[in-house]
Formats: structure tokens, C-alpha cells, sequence
């Protein structure tokens, strides 16, 4: 699976959008983004994931560059429970990669006040 | 009702004990996972199952051994705890083997600490 590179951490208002941005310049064209979150001491949530069209669900939008090499989750009204460490990943399904979900570091989004 | 369950929630034991990690899932799915988040908070997958039959194994120690006696249960035995154990360990499962367009649901995570 391609390797991704996000910040380590960042800083959102509440109330203002939240931009998370997401390096994977050595994807391939069957790889998809899929972005998972993790609240303090609970399980991972999967948030969203796309191939190669911007996509839109209740939680966030992914916006894909059209070369593919880097992405941006947006939580368009962040609010103080949407403090997490955020995961981009990318994966492709089948083969060795089978059912595996490799997470990286992850950027420590904190909202304030 | 609770997607993923584990329990038990913490667990704190001494060296060299055997302990289990139990999880159910009551989503109706057919792959169920095992991963680790060591100290560092790294999380990585241990194992993967897929109707009961092992899928993934990533090269973890034999003293790790699940056991899925349905589609709906996937429980963790540990032999010989050792510190280097002590991490939060996380069920998952998921509809499928994770191809595109499947999401994985995780368990709230069982703190194991060895002393």
C-alpha cells in the first residue's frame, strides 16, 4: 500500500472548517484514500473514503487532487468533540493487502474553544 | 446496542499469566480483525479472520492465539504474558475482506497491562 504523509498536528477554531491535508505521491490507480479518526481513548472510526472524485458524506468531505498525489479531508464546521487524531490511508483491496489497514502517525487535530 | 464488543475493557496481570481478550460483533459480519496499539500509539494489525478461517497473520509471537468459534466472535488468548505485551488491543470487523467501498467498525479497545 502507498505510503502517506500528514502534519503531526493542527489547530481549528470551533465553528470554522477543519482542513486536513494528505500527502500519498506514490499511489497507484487501483489505491483508494480512506480516512479514519480516533477520539481519546476509543476505538477507530471510519470517516470516508474515494477513489478519484471528490466525495461528500454526514461527516466530511475528501477533496482529491487530480493527479491524485495528495488529498484534504474537510470537517466543514468543526466542533470541540471532533478532536481526534485523524488517519489517511491508502489501500487497495484484494491481494496481499487483504483486509489490512495500515495506519500511519495520524495529525492530532485539537479544536478549541 | 453496541456494533463491536470487547471485554474485557482493562485487564492488568502479572508476567507469565495466560489471559483472553473476548469481541463480538453483531453487525452480521464476516471478517473480524485484531490489532495493537503499542505505547507509541502506533496501531497495527495482528490478525484477520474471514468465516472463521485465518486470513491474516502478521508475524505476531505463537503465544498470540485467536479463536473464532463463530462468524461473530473473535477472542484473543495470550500464553505467557510478557511486558512488552502491555498495549490496547482493538477488535474490528467488517463486511467482506475489506475490499473498496467496506469500512471497518472497531471495538472500544481492552488495556492490557503486564506488571
Amino acid at each position: 500500500d502507498a505510503k502517506t504523509t500528514q502534519p503531526t498536528s493542527m489547530d481549528c477554531a470551533e465553528g470554522r472548517a477543519a482542513n486536513l491535508p494528505c500527502n500519498h505521491s506514490t499511489i497507484s490507480g487501483n489505491e483508494y484514500v480512506y480516512w479514519y479518526r480516533q477520539i481519546h481513548s476509543q476505538g477507530p472510526q471510519y470517516i470516508i473514503h474515494g477513489l478519484k472524485n471528490n466525495e461528500t458524506n454526514e461527516m466530511a468531505s475528501l477533496i482529491i487532487t487530480e493527479d491524485r498525489k495528495s488529498s484534504t479531508l474537510i470537517l466543514p464546521h468543526a466542533t470541540l468533540r471532533d478532536t481526534a487524531v485523524y488517519y489517511c490511508i491508502v489501500r487497495v483491496g484484494g491481494g496481499t493487502s487483504y483486509g489490512k489497514l495500515t495506519f500511519g502517525q495520524g495529525t492530532i487535530l485539537t479544536v478549541h474553544p | 446496542d453496541t456494533a463491536v464488543s470487547q471485554t474485557p475493557k482493562y485487564l492488568v496481570t502479572q508476567m507469565g499469566n495466560d489471559k483472553s481478550i473476548k469481541c463480538e460483533q453483531n453487525l452480521g459480519h464476516d471478517t473480524m480483525y485484531w490489532y495493537k496499539q503499542d505505547s507509541k500509539k502506533f496501531l497495527k494489525i495482528m490478525f484477520s479472520y474471514n468465516n472463521k478461517e485465518l486470513i491474516i497473520n502478521e508475524t505476531v509471537p505463537n503465544r498470540f492465539s485467536p479463536k473464532s468459534p463463530d462468524k461473530a466472535h473473535l477472542n484473543l488468548h495470550i500464553n505467557s504474558l510478557e511486558l512488552g505485551d502491555s498495549a490496547v488491543y482493538f477488535c474490528a470487523s467488517s463486511l467482506g475482506d475489506l475490499l473498496v467501498n467496506t469500512e471497518a467498525f472497531f471495538g472500544q479497545g481492552t488495556r492490557l497491562t503486564v506488571v
